[in-house]
């Protein structure tokens, strides 16, 4: 088991352009959730995808969409990028298991620098 | 307002040596609380997980201690090693009332340092 992986590992961008990061989550996981975290601070929530869908959102702009395939596997992508989105996009996978007690298991996070 | 803060913002300890990181949150509905260690430029890995009912968890030389009734919760890392050296994050979870899920909320971390 490959366990959440995440592509690209780097990325460096240029303030008005679009970003795609990808992710697939670890095997037998279905919901997907993506985190932003700024250099020195703890990871703040964007939205969670299940069944294709977004079901939580965090207090991000429009400017932040995803998306989830029928193999669970997830976008997040960013437009007209501004370089306080400079971070490290984390993508979590859990299996949904009732009363929230599903573990995360996180990926090793894609490093976005706006210039 | 969910909130989890976490003390100290960063710490540097011998090799050896024992230390203990506080979170306290303001987390409503209180599901869970868990705690994660952060390599730098890695992603969070689990090392404890509590419900309501548990005051207690030990994984390896980690303890976490919960407190439900004061909202208090701390890691106690036991003979510290150098790998030890990373930041350590608390999340707690809630239901979400609307939505019927769970949210997490998580603290900005302690960064810890050890020293040979």
């Amino acid at each position: 088991d490959a366990g959440v992986t995440q592509s690209p590992t780097h990325l460096i961008k240029t303030r008005g352009q679009q970003v795609t990061l990808r992710c697939s989550p670890k095997s037998g996981h279905d919901t997907v959730s993506w985190y932003q975290q700024a250099l020195g601070q703890g990871p703040q929530f964007i939205f969670q995808y299940y069944e294709e869908e977004e079901r939580q959102r965090g207090n991000f702009p429009d400017r932040f969409s995803g998306h989830q395939f029928p193999n669970y596997s997830s976008e997040l992508n960013v437009n007209a990028l501004l370089l306080g989105d400079s971070a490290l996009y984390l993508c979590a996978s859990s299996s949904g298991l009732a009363g929230g007690l599903d573990e995360q298991f996180f990926g090793p996070g894609t490093r976005l620098t706006v210039l | 307002k969910n909130q989890v803060e976490q003390s100290p913002q960063s710490l540097i300890i011998l090799e050896g040596k024992n230390c203990t990181l506080q979170c306290n949150y303001t987390v409503s509905p209180f599901s869970n609380l868990r705690w994660y260690k952060q390599d730098t430029g890695r992603g969070p890995v689990s090392l404890t997980i509590m419900t309501f009912s548990e005051n207690t968890k030990s994984n390896g030389r980690y303890t976490a201690t919960l407190d439900a009734d004061t909202k208090q919760s701390s890691l106690h890392i036991t003979a510290s090693q150098l790998s030890d050296s990373a930041s350590y994050i608390c999340v707690v979870s809630g239901a979400d009332g609307t939505s019927g899920t769970y949210k997490y909320i998580f603290g900005t971390g302690t960064r810890l340092k050890v020293l040979a």
